[in-house]
């Protein structure tokens, strides 16, 4: 079992529509998760991180987190082109070791 | 403005030699960090530094070599011993170690003949 799962996808929704990005983990005693976005090409950059269960929001990203399922997911509302990326999971699995999931790639269509 | 820079942004070796990937962060960040990233495959950490002349390495350390004399500077030095060394490099920095916040560098595309 890889220590962070994701779909690689494409996961394909229409403009508009909410983006539903998930990953799991394997180490229970992970405390801290974050989002980070990846057009093609370019480098990664931070878009959410949640450390506590529950919802987190910012804009139109939305990340959830439940640690007794060992899930973390991150929701896109009013999904826009623009949103065309792929979104890698990471997770501090133990101090001092983030590791990072394969991505999911997410296309948006007009 | 604050960031890192990485030099260059594209780069074709030959096999045998060695090459070195600049990065620089005017964050004033303690940590940074090397990743190689290869189509399909996650950020795998090569090496990392939390502080001024100390490094350790990540998962995929053998055939590179990193310098930190400077809290601006972590150079990476890919070396004739790595097998595979076509990939893209990423450069990251954090304010500290225990956390996931990273910010990266444009990244440089390394290309072997």
């Amino acid at each position: 079992q890889k220590e962070v799962e994701q779909n690689s996808g494409p996961l394909s929704v229409p403009e508009g529509a909410i983006a539903s990005l998930n990953c799991t983990y394997s180490d229970r005693v992970s405390q801290s998760f974050f989002w980070y976005r990846q057009y093609s090409g370019k480098s990664p950059e931070l878009i959410m991180s949640i450390y506590s269960n529950g919802d987190k929001e910012d804009g139109r990203f939305t990340a959830q987190l439940n640690k007794a399922s060992q899930y973390v997911s991150l929701l896109i509302r009013d999904s826009q082109p623009s949103d065309s990326a792929t979104y890698l999971c990471a997770v501090n699995i133990q101090t001092n070791k983030l590791i990072f999931g394969t991505g999911t790639l997410l296309a948006v269509q007009p | 403005d604050g960031g890192i820079t990485q030099s260059p942004k594209y780069l074709f070796r030959k096999e045998g030699q060695n090459v070195t990937l600049s990065c620089e962060q005017n964050l004033n960040h303690d940590a940074m960090y090397w990743y190689r990233q290869d189509p399909g495959q996650g950020l795998r950490l090569i090496y990392y530094s939390q502080i001024v002349n100390d490094f350790q390495k990540g998962d995929i350390a053998e055939g590179y070599s990193v310098s930190r004399e400077k809290k601006e500077s972590f150079p990476l030095t890919v070396t004739s011993a790595q097998k595979n060394p076509t990939a893209f490099y990423l450069c990251a920095s954090s304010a500290d170690r225990n956390t996931g916040e990273l910010f990266f560098g444009e990244g440089s595309r390394l290309t072997v003949l």
